[in-house]
């Protein structure tokens, strides 16, 4: 079955700095690759989507990248800033009609 | 997008009782999710809650457990039944929408319970 790896640790960033996260697949690419981000007690808020033929995407300071040859896609804040805390989640599709299936997500913790 | 609420927020109960959690979205939607998420973990998918028909199962997650409703299409509920336990969680309600030819999911904020 489809497995999703994030980073379980905690990463801790300092404030202005570039975070980055992982997140590596195994088996076969998906159709496009989702991440959110969940805050403490509240439901996942999505973020950024990248489709299987694109490279990188970018909104505001957040880039995501997928490289399907690799199975792993990178995401990154730049100039972080304490409010972009959160635990970041990845999830992957395999078709428009399907389900999504969630990584466990890594906790970003940015200290000022 | 979508605005979705859930309630009950929070609840504990007692083990044997069911609860039933309500999901209310502020527009139309086909497709609606039930997921569930344990502390530190990732969001499970329960089922898929469909307009006019049964809900869709996954693996592991069967009907009487976990009756769903969906009678409109801006409402379903999820129950939780004859609770133990090992159902504390934090339930999560969701529905997919195409935007700009991309299907992502809004959730709604978790229903968190706590069974005694």
């Amino acid at each position: 079955s489809q497995k999703i790896e994030q980073n379980s640790e905690a990463l801790n960033i300092q404030e202005g700095k570039t975070a980055t996260l992982t997140c590596n697949y195994t088996n076969y690419s998906p159709a496009y690759l989702q991440w959110y981000r969940q805050d403490p007690g509240r439901g996942p808020v999505f973020l950024l989507l990248i489709r299987e033929n694109e490279k990188e995407k970018r909104k505001e300071r957040l880039k995501v990248t997928f490289d399907t040859t690799l199975k792993q896609s990178l995401f990154h804040i730049t100039a972080s800033q304490p409010a972009d805390s959160a635990t970041y989640l990845c999830a992957l599709t395999y078709s428009s009609a399907s389900k999504i299936i969630f990584g466990s997500g890594t906790r970003l913790s940015i200290r000022p | 997008s979508a605005v979705i609420s859930q309630k009950p927020s929070r609840d504990i109960c007692q083990r044997g009782t069911s609860l039933t959690i309500q999901c209310q979205v502020d527009s139309q939607v086909t497709m609606m999710f039930w997921y569930r998420q344990q502390p530190g973990q990732s969001l499970t998918l329960i089922a898929t809650a469909n307009q006019g028909s049964e809900a869709t199962y996954e693996s592991g997650f069967v009907i009487d457990k976990f009756p769903i409703s969906r009678p409109n299409l801006t409402f379903s509920t999820l129950t939780v039944s004859n609770m133990s336990p090992e159902d504390s969680s934090i339930y999560l309600c969701s529905v997919g929408l195409l935007e700009h030819a991309e299907e992502t999911q809004y959730f709604g904020p978790g229903t968190r319970l706590l069974v005694l």
